[in-house]
């Protein structure tokens, strides 16, 4: 079977910084990708990870751990303009290449 | 550029109706994908085309027929839908399908009610 956990919601503060969790199990591993999606508009493309370590991207870091089915996105300097939705997201070569979604999780950022 | 359009933005059906949704893509993409969600909840996967080709149909109702005119285009032609379907319809492409990197780029979507 297949399951991807993230926090449903979370709060954080203005210029602070906020970790979101993705867990996932999966019967074949081949990536893990970020999106973040405001309201009513498209997912948009924040990273992709396949070996384990931290990729940095500007505001946002991105950490894999294969061996724990572990990832976190991580987000300085928090703007308001960062509440969205955080989508966690496995492919799966298993599966023809199928991006399994997470649940997604609300962060909103308050003054 | 990893620009996906949709047209239209919105759009209101009755139950009797036929539209179609329409998404382009000029990455020179192989593959294109139809997802729905709804609210709060993340996209599930309806279709997916590669090399024009439908490779996959997640077991999507017949009122929901896809089509790939050539390789930037991607219709999804609706027919007698439900109120049910209601959701906001994504259209995706990636560089291949069951490829390396196969970053999907989303386009912004079309908000389909039916009444």
């Amino acid at each position: 079977g297949q399951n991807i956990d993230q926090p449903t919601e979370m709060t954080a503060t203005e210029g602070a910084i906020v970790q979101i969790n993705c867990t996932y199990q999966t019967s074949g591993f081949n990536g893990l990708f970020w999106y973040q999606q405001h309201a009513g508009e498209a997912p948009t493309f924040l990273s992709y990870n396949v070996l384990d370590g931290l990729e940095e991207k500007g505001r946002f870091s991105s950490f894999l751990s294969r061996s724990k089915g572990y990832s976190y996105l991580l987000l300085k300097e928090l703007q308001m303009k960062d509440s969205a939705s955080y989508l966690c997201a496995v492919i799966n070569y298993n599966q023809g290449g199928k991006l399994i979604f997470g649940q997604g999780t609300e962060l909103s950022v308050k003054p | 550029d990893t620009e996906v359009t949709q047209t239209p933005k919105h759009l209101v059906m009755g139950m009797t109706n036929k539209k179609s949704l329409k998404c382009e893509q000029h990455m020179g993409h192989r593959a294109m994908y139809w997802y729905k969600q709804k609210a709060k909840k993340p996209p599930e996967l309806m279709f997916v085309y590669s090399y024009e080709k439908l490779s996959i149909n997640e077991s999507v109702p017949s009122r929901f027929s896809p089509e790939c005119p050539n390789s930037s285009l991607l219709n999804l032609h609706l027919h007698a839908l439900q109120p049910e379907d209601s959701a906001l319809y994504l259209c995706a492409s990636s560089q291949d399908w069951e490829g390396e990197a196969d970053t999907q780029y989303f386009g912004p979507g079309t908000r389909l009610t039916v009444l």
